[in-house]
């Protein structure tokens, strides 16, 4: 089944604690991006990715790092977590080469709790 | 820079009745436009997109969106609500040269029966 795995789904933490949230997708897309959904303000981008080690910031980048060391993973690096990072993180994926119309898909999410 | 506004955080509409869920955009280039819809507890899910092929876009579980570039608008329309279209609805746009997707801050529709 084509699709967009994050673990963990759930993590409470507490601040300064460095954590990582995995992103993999099995549909060899070549970009890969992470967004946080906070009440109000709906989805905005943090990093991005077009390709194997290729990594861009989005809109909100600050305390987060990424890496793209393999076409299928993603992970999403807390290096100082702090309180205002706590939200519902989403990993997207999409298949680049037909042009930016094209979907991308999302991972279940992961609600991130930092005390 | 593309950017899309969402009128309206909260819709209510009774089952049976016209869903209407309206979004803007902003945008220096032909724009490609989406709508998720993101059901409770899980992901986004892909409504339908407009990619400039078509104005009249028809997407899953009945939904629709017409593009109107005089107005920069892409509402969402579902001629009839039922129960299960509550969620969450996003309007997101993507520029021609761009990668990043930009979303509106969402639509919440409460469908009563």
């Amino acid at each position: 089944e084509a699709q967009v795995t994050q673990n963990p789904r759930y993590l409470i933490t507490v601040t300064g604690k460095k954590l990582t949230v995995t992103c993999s997708q099995n549909m060899n897309h070549e970009y890969m991006s992470w967004y946080r959904q906070d009440p109000g303000l709906g989805l905005r981008q943090i990093y991005y990715s077009m390709n194997v080690e290729v990594t861009d910031k989005g809109d909100v980048p600050e305390g987060y790092k990424v890496s793209r060391k393999e076409k299928r993973n993603f992970p999403l690096i807390l290096e100082s977590p702090s309180p205002n990072q706590t939200s519902l993180y989403f990993c997207a994926s999409s298949f680049e080469r037909g042009g930016p119309y094209n979907e991308q898909f999302f991972g279940p999410g992961t609600r991130l709790t930092v005390l | 820079a593309q950017s899309v506004t969402q009128l309206g955080s909260h819709v209510s509409v009774s089952e049976g009745a016209l869903v209407l869920l309206r979004c803007n955009y902003s945008s220096s280039v032909p724009p490609y436009l989406f709508w998720y819809v993101q059901y409770p507890n899980q992901g986004l899910q892909l409504l339908l997109k407009y990619t400039s092929a078509a104005t009249l876009v028809k997407g899953i579980n009945g939904f629709e969106a017409e593009f109107k570039k005089s107005e920069t608008s892409f509402h969402l329309t579902k001629p009839s609500a039922h129960m299960s279209d509550a969620a969450e609805y996003f309007c997101a746009v993507r520029g021609n040269s761009g990668y990043a997707l930009n979303f509106g801050k969402g639509t919440s529709l409460l469908v009563t029966p």
